[in-house]
């Protein structure tokens, strides 16, 4: 199993720019959501998902857009980035009740 | 807001000694799990432990789980300089649908 994987590992984006972080999981957790992390802090939610179809916001939803099409992918994207999204995101996925398994992480910076 | 609160924010040993950490939450849970992180890189899983346990053991780490108290404390025996990192739980919400995570403690080493 390659767990949860994330692309791109780096991306510079300018304010205003749009893009797509890629998360893929091949556990067939029900389970996948996406933090994001400044820096000396913990991990912030921003959205979440319990299944293919179903997607919720966390604490940090503004921004950001998610979909969860299949059991395997969720992609999250950036409407109109901003500096104040300059953070490092990490992609997670688990069963009900059980482990979170995170990605390597997205490090973006927008100028 | 987040609903691990970890305590200390920072921890500084000499290697050999013990070192604990805790974190106190707000709601019912079913699981509380503690997760590793060093510098610049991903989670790391360590330990999960459900509400209906009251202590866990992973090789040099001791979990235990206090309900009442709503607080758990991971314990590292015999630190070594490679324990240096930041520790942080992650506590279930939302009907467990969601999980959410402190701002962490720090844990520096000294060999």
């Amino acid at each position: 199993n390659a767990g949860v994987t994330q692309t791109p590992k780096f991306q510079v984006l300018k304010t205003g720019q749009s893009m797509t972080l890629q998360c893929a999981q091949d556990m067939n957790h029900e389970y996948m959501s996406w933090y994001r992390q400044d820096p000396g802090m913990g991990l912030r939610l921003i959205h979440y998902s319990v299944g293919a179809g179903i997607t919720d916001q966390g604490e940090v939803p503004n921004g950001y857009n998610v979909s969860r099409s299949t059991t395997e992918d969720f992609p999250l994207r950036l409407l109109s980035a901003a500096p104040s999204q300059t953070s490092v995101y990490f992609c997670a996925s688990r069963r009900v009740g059980d482990t979170q398994y995170f990605g390597p992480g997205t490090r973006l910076t927008v100028l | 807001s987040q609903q691990g609160e970890e305590d200390p924010q920072a921890l500084s040993i000499q290697e050999g000694e013990n070192a604990t950490m805790n974190c106190s939450y707000k709601t019912s849970i079913n699981n509380l799990q503690w997760y590793r992180q060093n510098s610049g890189r991903g989670l790391v899983h360590l330990i999960l432990i459900r509400s209906n346990e009251r202590e866990k053991h992973s090789g040099r780490l001791r979990v235990t789980l206090d309900t009442s108290k709503k607080s758990s404390s991971l314990l590292i025996t015999a630190s070594r300089a490679a324990d240096t990192a930041s520790y942080f739980c992650a506590i279930p919400s939302g009907g467990y649908q969601k999980v959410t995570f402190g701002i962490g403690t720090k844990l520096q080493v000294i060999p």
